[in-house]
């Protein structure tokens, strides 16, 4: 099983609407966790953090976490064009090691 | 400004060359790292670092040699690069434990011929 694994995707949706990302993790212990997001061409950017149980907002992203189900999500709304780019979950499988997802490649269509 | 640095942005080798990727931050941060990037497997770790002269074996080590002779920087050896080592290459940095996530660097495109 891997550590961490996305939707492969691709997901297509409408410019305004929500696009809805999910990732599970095998390491019970993990404790740590993060959406990246990574422009065709570009390296990776952290855009969310996450560490306790809940949601997490910030801007038009909403994080959220279920350690006891071992699931992070992340939610896009009044999605727009230019967050057509592949999103990498990211989870600390120790202190030193983070493990990413293959990434869920989204398209908003205008 | 912040940021972390690799040289070369693309390279192209014959299998068996030397060949030695740079990677510089200028953020002090304790923790670096190497990762590859292939079609479908996503981000694998290859080697890390907790401080200098600390490194240890990632998912991928295989073929590749690292070290850590000062804070910021921490350069990936190919001793002798073979074709399945062609991959894009990413350098990255965090201040240290797993309450921060990592910055990239912009990617070497690698290409063994």
């Amino acid at each position: 099983q891997k550590e961490v694994e996305q939707n492969s995707g691709p997901l297509s949706v409408p410019e305004g609407a929500i696009a809805s990302l999910n990732c599970t993790y095998s390491d019970r212990v993990s404790q740590s966790f993060f959406w990246y997001r990574q422009y065709s061409g570009k390296s990776p950017e952290l855009i969310m953090s996450i560490y306790s149980n809940g949601d997490k907002e910030d801007g038009r992203f909403t994080a959220q976490l279920n350690k006891a189900s071992q699931y992070v999500s992340l939610l896009i709304r009044d999605s727009q064009p230019s967050d057509s780019a592949t999103y990498l979950c990211a989870v600390y499988a120790n202190d030193y090691k983070l493990s990413f997802g293959a990434g869920t490649t989204v398209t908003v269509r205008a | 400004e912040a940021q972390v640095t690799q040289n070369p942005r693309y390279l192209i080798t014959v299998t068996g060359k030397k060949l030695t990727v740079t990677c510089s931050q200028n953020m002090n941060h304790e923790y670096m790292s190497w990762y590859r990037q292939d079609p479908g497997l996503g981000l694998r770790q290859i080697y890390y670092s907790m401080n200098v002269e600390v490194t240890d074996k990632g998912d991928v080590p295989e073929g590749y040699k690292v070290s850590r002779k000062e804070k910021r920087n921490f350069p990936l050896i190919l001793e002798s690069p073979s074709p399945n080592q062609t991959s894009l290459y990413f350098c990255a940095s965090s201040p240290g434990t797993s309450s921060y996530g990592y910055t990239f660097g912009s990617g070497t495109r690698l290409t063994v011929v």
